[in-house]
């Protein structure tokens, strides 16, 4: 069955520094969507893509966001100057169809800034 | 904040029914009900969806009220690698991101 993955599992970082999460949605599928969960909290809408667009973007995705699908297969997201309040797990997810389409999740990334 | 309101938790036993309930009283007409489950922090897994018929999958049992203000997973035989964190989202009207909450946290006793 294909399934959405992440990369890397763990991500440790210095605050200040870049970090590149990357996914590799299911093969067919056209939208895009990043969530995170800070430890013990709700998981929260970032972004949804399609078409090399943006299509929404939560107030949580400010200027040091970014997202990119650099090539046909990957999905990545971009944090230019972490800070130590961006330490969560990280998810991607997919859909075949924006809309009433499900949205099928990667595992996750961990990401620790010290 | 989310459209759906569930129980914080609840617990069953191995090899019962598990019954999860959501009160989603806002629902828009076309607004599909979608049930995700949450393990340890893993990704959310999707379950079941529907819109205004009862729908059953390998994994779960939806039951929609005829109002639509309602709706309830069933777990037909819950065993305890069903203990997670059940999440029943609306899909937001005008956009197609998910508003998680707290969802139901299911502890399933041995």
């Amino acid at each position: 069955e294909p399934e959405v993955t992440q990369t890397p599992s763990h991500q440790v970082t210095q605050m200040g520094q870049e970090v590149i999460l990357r996914c590799v949605p299911i093969s067919n599928h056209l939208y895009f969507y990043w969530y995170r969960q800070i430890l013990g909290q709700k998981v929260e809408f970032l972004v949804s893509f399609y078409n090399n667009e943006i299509s929404e973007k939560s107030e949580i995705f400010d200027d040091q966001f970014s997202v990119e699908r650099p090539d046909g297969s990957n999905f990545t997201l971009k944090i230019r100057s972490t800070k130590l309040e961006d330490s969560a797990m990280y998810f991607c997810a997919s859909s075949e169809l924006e809309g009433r389409e499900t949205q099928y999740f990667g595992p996750g990334t961990r990401l620790l800034v010290l | 904040d989310a459209k759906t309101t569930q129980p914080p938790s609840m617990d069953c036993a191995e090899g019962r029914a598990a019954n999860l309930p959501c009160n989603h009283s806002t629902i828009s007409g076309n607004e599909y009900v979608y049930w995700y489950r949450q393990i340890h922090s893993q990704g959310p897994q999707y379950i079941i969806h529907g819109l205004k018929n009862n729908e059953t999958n390998e994994m779960a049992s939806l039951i929609i009220t005829e109002d639509r203000k309602s709706s309830t997973l069933i777990l037909p035989h819950a065993t305890l690698r069903d203990t997670a964190v059940y999440y029943c989202i609306v899909s937001f009207k005008g956009t197609y991101k998910y508003i998680f909450g707290t969802g139901t946290r299911l502890k399933v006793l041995a």
